[in-house]
């Protein structure tokens, strides 16, 4: 099967200006997560969806991340305005379901987002 | 709340020689307990995960982990250590099953550098 796809693999921008990620989960996987990891840490949830709707974005700056997943498939994570302290790389992750025994997760192979 | 400690940043091991890469937890009832690997510019790729049964756990590439109660612990280990083993091993746990989410906390990662 295919894996979780992510674009673009790199991103530099200036502080203050806007970007955007996008993740295709792997087909029929229900919930889609995006990580942050900044250099030296573990990757840090932002938000999780289950279908088109949202699970957890507790840990989200909503002043200036959003995210959404339309039709319950592919997602966008859009960083506006930018600022030096998001660089890092952006993980997307997709499972079959949220709650649900041991369902595993697969990982895209994320964006590194550079902020300068 | 859950958390998970790896109290090494680095590991050094010479090529043949056994390896353990540590993993503590804290968690209100059983545990879920996983471990990846990264390697540079890559995604995190599963290795194994602890759900329940035997506290002996075996996953990929030759990995097994060992789960501890009385400790707290989730060490990761290989009987003999391979060059290409080189990469940053994180640790993970998650709600047990019926949580609201089974988002991953992801401890900080340990870099294993197995020397030729």
């Amino acid at each position: 099967e295919a894996g979780v796809a992510q674009s673009p693999r790199y991103k530099i921008i200036e502080k203050r200006q806007s970007v955007a990620f996008w993740c295709n989960p792997i087909s029929g996987h229900a919930t889609l997560y995006w990580y942050q990891q900044i250099l030296g840490q573990g990757p840090k949830l932002l938000i999780q969806f289950q279908n088109n709707g949202v699970v957890d974005d507790s840990q989200l700056p909503k002043d200036r991340f959003s995210a959404e997943r339309l039709k319950g498939v592919d997602s966008t994570l859009k960083i506006q305005p930018a600022k030096l302290e998001d660089s890092a790389v952006y993980l997307c992750a997709s499972s079959l379901a949220t709650g649900s025994g041991n369902y595993g997760y697969t990982f895209g192979s994320g964006t590194r987002l550079t902020v300068v | 709340a859950q958390s998970v400690a790896q109290p090494e940043d680095q590991v050094n091991v010479a090529e043949g020689n056994p390896l353990t890469v540590k993993c503590t937890y804290s968690v209100s009832g059983n545990p879920y307990l996983f471990w990846y690997v990264q390697y540079p510019n890559r995604g995190l790729q599963f290795l194994l995960k602890y759900i329940t049964g035997d506290n002996l756990v075996k996953g990929s590439y030759g990995f097994e982990a060992e789960f501890n109660k009385s400790q707290t612990s989730f060490h990761l280990k290989k009987p003999s250590a391979l060059v290409s083993d080189s990469a940053l091993y994180f640790c993970a746990v998650r709600e047990p099953y019926g949580g609201a989410t089974n988002k991953l906390i992801f401890g900080t990662g340990t870099l294993l550098a197995v020397q030729p």
